[in-house]
C-alpha cells in the first residue's frame, strides 16, 4: 500500500524559510500530481498547491495565501516532493499535509493517500 | 477566495440518515462535477469517501452517497454509526483565484 511521509516541520520566527519534505513508497511516484494541503490548529483544510508530473511538465499551482512565498518541486528519483516556504508569517502556522492527487480521470483530481502531516509553527 | 460553506454541525442517532450541505457558487461546485468530500477523526488525516460529486473511492462503505443540484452539493450518511462521528469537509475545484477550494467544515455527532 502507498504511503507517504512528511517531515521537516518546525518552530520558527516570522519573516524565516523552511523546508518541508515529503517522502513517499512505491514504484509510480513519478506518474501522480503530489499536492501540499494544511490546517491551522482546531481551523479547517486549506489546499497550497499542486506538483505535476514530467508529463505535464511538472507544472505548479498555489493558492493565492502562498503565492511568491511558496515552492513546489519534486526529485522523483527519490520519490520525494518538497514545499519551500519562505517570508512565514504566523498565519501560515499549521499542519501541513502532503497528498496524492487520486487517478480519477480528470485534470484536476481529488486527494487520495494522505500522509499524518508535519506541524509548522511560526512564532517570535 | 472564499470557503465553501457547510453547517457547523449535525447530529443523528444510530441508524438515521443525515446530509450535509455544502454551498458555492457558479465559479465553484455550480459549474464543475469535481466535487469531493473528506473525512477527518480527531488527529487524525483527512480521508477521501466521495469524489465527482457521486463516485465512491474503492473500499468506501456505500452507506455515503453524494449529489448536487444548482450551487450546493450534499453528503448523505445512512445507517449512520458511532464511527461515522468526524468532521466532514467538502471540496470542489475552483476557476478562481486558487483552484481547490474547502468546505468550512462539518462536525457530526452521533448521539
Amino acid at each position: 500500500e502507498v504511503q507517504v511521509v512528511e517531515s521537516g516541520g518546525a518552530l520558527v520566527r516570522p519573516g524565516r524559510s523552511l523546508r518541508l519534505s515529503c517522502t513517499a513508497s512505491g514504484n509510480s511516484f513519478h506518474t501522480y500530481t503530489m499536492n501540499w494541503v494544511r490546517q491551522a490548529p482546531g481551523k479547517g483544510l486549506e489546499w497550497v498547491g499542486f506538483v505535476r508530473t514530467n508529463a505535464y511538465g511538472g507544472a505548479r499551482e498555489y493558492a493565492a495565501s502562498v503565492k511568491g512565498r511558496f515552492t513546489i518541486s519534486r526529485d522523483d528519483s527519490r520519490n520525494v516532493v518538497y514545499l519551500q516556504m519562505n517570508s512565514l508569517k504566523t498565519e501560515d502556522t499549521a499542519i501541513y499535509y502532503c497528498a496524492r492527487a487520486f487517478s480519477s480521470g480528470t485534470f484536476y483530481p481529488p486527494f487520495d493517500i494522505w500522509g499524518l502531516g508535519t506541524l509548522v509553527t511560526v512564532s517570535s | 477566495q472564499s470557503a465553501l460553506t457547510q453547517p457547523a454541525s449535525v447530529s443523528g442517532s444510530p441508524g438515521q440518515s443525515i446530509t450535509i450541505s455544502c454551498t458555492g457558487s457558479n465559479s465553484d461546485v455550480g459549474n464543475y462535477n469535481l466535487v469531493s468530500w473528506y473525512q477527518q477523526h480527531p488527529g487524525k488525516a483527512p480521508r477521501l469517501i466521495i469524489y465527482d460529486v457521486t463516485s465512491r473511492p474503492s473500499g468506501v462503505s456505500n452507506r455515503f452517497s453524494g449529489s448536487k443540484s444548482g450551487n450546493t452539493a450534499s453528503l448523505t450518511i445512512s445507517g449512520l454509526q458511532a464511527d461515522d462521528e468526524a468532521d466532514y469537509y467538502c471540496n470542489s475545484y475552483s476557476s478562481g483565484s486558487t483552484l481547490y477550494v474547502f468546505g468550512t467544515g462539518t462536525k457530526v455527532t452521533v448521539l
